[in-house]
């Protein structure tokens, strides 16, 4: 059972364009909605998280929008940078979940050309 | 603060043998998780403890996956015997419920490969 989906599985764009990864969840009990980042050869780490009282919360190029009554959140980031070229995973779970675990998406590899 | 600890960070080892690896989680966090990633399967959580107690280990691929958290700054995944297929990088990552955060933090991974 899938209980998050994430897409595309990679993306390639050029330095300055705006990449945006897709996640869709099923329980309604999930409250908290990270994205985690991972560069090769290390382990992911929170980028930027957002709760389903809010659409929208920024930080920095990074932008999650949420959709509570579709039941989708999606990261966008701004003005892209060969830096940014990682993988990135999105993620599910929080209090009303009833435990401290997370569900990871299947990761997105992103790739920023100069 | 030193993260999490993860060793060894590489492991090659033949078929059968047993391997274990180990995890340091931050000082004060009270949940440890311990994931599998693989092309194939992406980030799959094993198992999570909470004040050292296991929770859910509906994710351990089968009985030759044992782990273990005898205290609060330990923690073992054991495989034996081990398989080619269980070649994955492995990561330990661990988090403090305080509030509104679920940041887990991840520890650098062990790369494991079953010849």
């Amino acid at each position: 059972q899938q209980q998050v989906k994430q897409s595309p599985q990679s993306l390639i764009v050029q330095k300055g364009g705006i990449p945006i990864i897709n996640c869709a969840y099923e329980n309604t009990a999930f409250d908290y909605f990270p994205w985690y980042q991972q560069f090769p050869g290390k382990g992911p780490a929170l980028l930027i998280a957002i709760r389903p009282d809010v659409s929208e919360k920024k930080e920095g190029r990074f932008t999650i929008s949420f959709n509570k009554s579709a039941k989708q959140f999606s990261l966008h980031i701004m003005d892209s940078q060969p830096g940014d070229s990682a993988t990135y995973f999105c993620a599910v779970g929080g209090r009303s979940y009833n435990t401290d675990k997370l569900i990871f998406g299947t990761g997105t590899r992103l790739q920023v050309f100069p | 603060d030193a993260g999490v600890i993860q060793s060894p960070r590489h492991e090659v080892t033949e078929m059968g043998q047993e391997v274990t690896l180990r995890c340091k989680p931050i000082s004060g966090h009270n949940s440890l998780f311990w994931y599998r990633q693989t092309m194939m399967r992406g980030l799959e959580l094993l198992i999570y403890f909470n004040n050292n107690v296991p929770i859910d280990d509906s994710g351990m691929p089968e009985d030759r996956f044992s782990a273990k958290m005898p205290n609060a700054t330990f923690s073992t995944l054991k495989i034996q015997p081990s398989e080619p297929r269980d070649s994955a990088v492995y990561f330990c990552a661990s988090s403090i419920n305080r509030g509104s955060s679920y940041e887990q933090y991840f520890g650098p991974g062990t790369r494991l490969t079953v010849t």
